[in-house]
């Protein structure tokens, strides 16, 4: 399964919502109702940390200025008022078949 | 606190092995799926391999694995010592990047998102 972010790279004024996509070549959608599209996020010399867990759940921990969304193929990470502390590149990743895919990445500078 | 620490990482010529280490400390290790994933200098991530909580499935990508032949890298667990290895032989340039081990979220399962990742091991295959 192939995902698509965009855009790669994005910036934007602290307060200002931002918005990244993830579109997958198939659908995320398994059998058990679920669907398996996660979102992290890597800051600069860090592993990446979970956000979002199928495609709505915030994890634990993680402000509600983040949210997600979508179905099926197309799926989007908003983030409300984004702030200096949210820089980093953002992945999305699909579990729903092996091999485990991510997306390309998104840079997210303010 | 839950933690996972990599280690074994090293500079390498290419064809050569490594067996990378994952200390787990913090949670019930046999309990849960533990996964690594790899990133190339200024690259994505690339998830590698998977093992279920009790050792019994292992899956890799497919640039690692062997069709009719062992494949280059293996995964194992020892649950009594809370740590995760990776094995890599015949080692490539391709294969340099930092790794990294997490933590699957759900207990006894497998693929439920990675909640828990180590700060990552370095391997470089140069000649």
């Amino acid at each position: 399964i192939v995902l698509a972010q965009t855009p790669l790279s994005l910036s934007v004024t602290p307060g200002q919502p931002a918005s990244i996509s993830c579109k997958s070549s198939q659908g995320l959608l398994h059998s058990d109702g679920k669907t398996y599209l996660y979102w992290y996020l890597q800051k600069s010399g860090q592993p990446p940390q979970l956000l979002i867990n199928e495609v709505s759940n915030r994890f634990s921990g993680v402000p509600d200025r983040f949210s997600g969304s979508g179905s099926g193929t197309d799926f989007t990470l908003k983030i409300s008022r984004v702030e200096a502390a949210d820089v980093g590149v953002y992945f999305c990743m699909q579990t729903l078949l092996l091999p485990y895919t991510f997306g390309q990445g998104t840079k997210l500078e303010i | 606190q839950v933690q996972l620490v990599e280690s074994g990482g090293g500079v390498v010529q290419p064809g050569r092995s490594l067996r990378l280490s994952c200390a787990a400390s913090g949670f019930t290790f046999s309990h849960f799926a533990i996964h690594w994933v790899r990133q190339a200098p200024g690259k994505g991530l690339e998830w590698v391999s998977v093992i279920s909580y009790d050792g019994n499935n292992k899956y890799y990508i497919d640039s690692v694995k062997g069709r009719f032949v062992k494949g280059r890298f293996t995964i194992s667990r020892d649950n009594s010592k809370n740590t995760l290895y990776l094995q890599v032989d015949s080692l490539k340039p391709e294969d340099t990047a930092v790794y990294y081990c997490a933590k699957d979220r759900e207990p006894l399962g497998i693929g439920y998102g990675m909640d828990v990742w180590g700060q990552g091991t370095t391997v470089t295959v140069s000649s």
